[in-house]
């Protein structure tokens, strides 16, 4: 099972700065099926970046995706208001799908 | 497309959970369906998804106990977990798992989740 390890586990910022989340995986996920996902209380997830890097329809430019091989990150550029949520990384290699336990992005 | 999970909101010990998601602006025939859960104050886990042709992958920490399958007449998806316990008390999720390719690679990828449906475990 590939493990897959987010950091910070909070992070505390203002509107306007650029935020980065990492997420590493125990072993290499091939092809990059590294997925970032947000949510917010009371919500179901929503899907901001697939293939490590491809924004999914609708998911404004200031969220950026990286990285491949084990080393994944997610970049926020500006941080607008409705960005404070939880965030978390997901892979889904070799028929066996795993979060990250999440990283809570909240306002300073 | 929507995706709307149902269910009782309350289940005893050593009994089974029964849940159905109801996907409405699209056919079930098509890509993949996935559930997945959340503890109270935790994170996520994947539960398992079907295909369209019916065949199914399951968590090796719950195959043993997990049985997914699609009515393709009401266009749903239905999920049913045996012998829960308390540590099954969670949020249920269903959600709709597609996929790119960019060759040689198949990048997979859940884009559609519905807003879930809260199962307690207690006598």
């Amino acid at each position: 099972e590939v493990v897959l390890t987010q950091s910070p586990a909070t992070l505390s910022l203002s509107p306007g700065e650029r935020a980065t989340l990492s997420c590493r995986a125990s072993q290499s996920v091939a092809g990059s099926s590294l997925s970032w996902y947000q949510q917010k209380p009371g919500q179901g997830p929503r899907l901001l970046i697939y293939g490590a890097s491809t924004r999914a329809t609708g998911i404004p430019a200031r969220f950026s995706g990286s990285g491949s091989g084990t080393d994944f990150t997610l970049t926020i550029s500006s941080l607008q208001p409705e960005d404070f949520a939880v965030y978390y990384c997901q892979q889904d290699y070799n028929l066996r799908i795993t979060f990250g336990q999440g990283t809570k992005l909240e306002i300073k | 497309v929507q995706l709307q999970e149902s269910g009782p909101g309350l289940v005893k010990p050593s009994e089974t959970l029964s849940l159905t998601c109801t996907v409405s602006g699209g056919s079930i025939r098509s890509y993949y369906w996935s559930w997945s859960r959340q503890p109270p104050g935790k994170g996520l886990e994947w539960i398992g998804y079907i295909y369209q042709t019916g065949s199914t992958n399951y968590n090796p920490s719950l195959e043993s106990r997990v049985t997914i399958s699609l009515d393709t007449s009401k266009n749903h998806l239905s999920l049913n977990l045996t012998s829960v316990t308390a540590a099954d008390t969670a949020i249920y999720y269903c959600a709709r798992r597609r996929y790119s390719v960019s060759s040689p690679y198949y990048y997979y990828y859940m884009d559609v989740w519905g807003k879930g449906t809260t199962v307690t475990v207690s006598s």
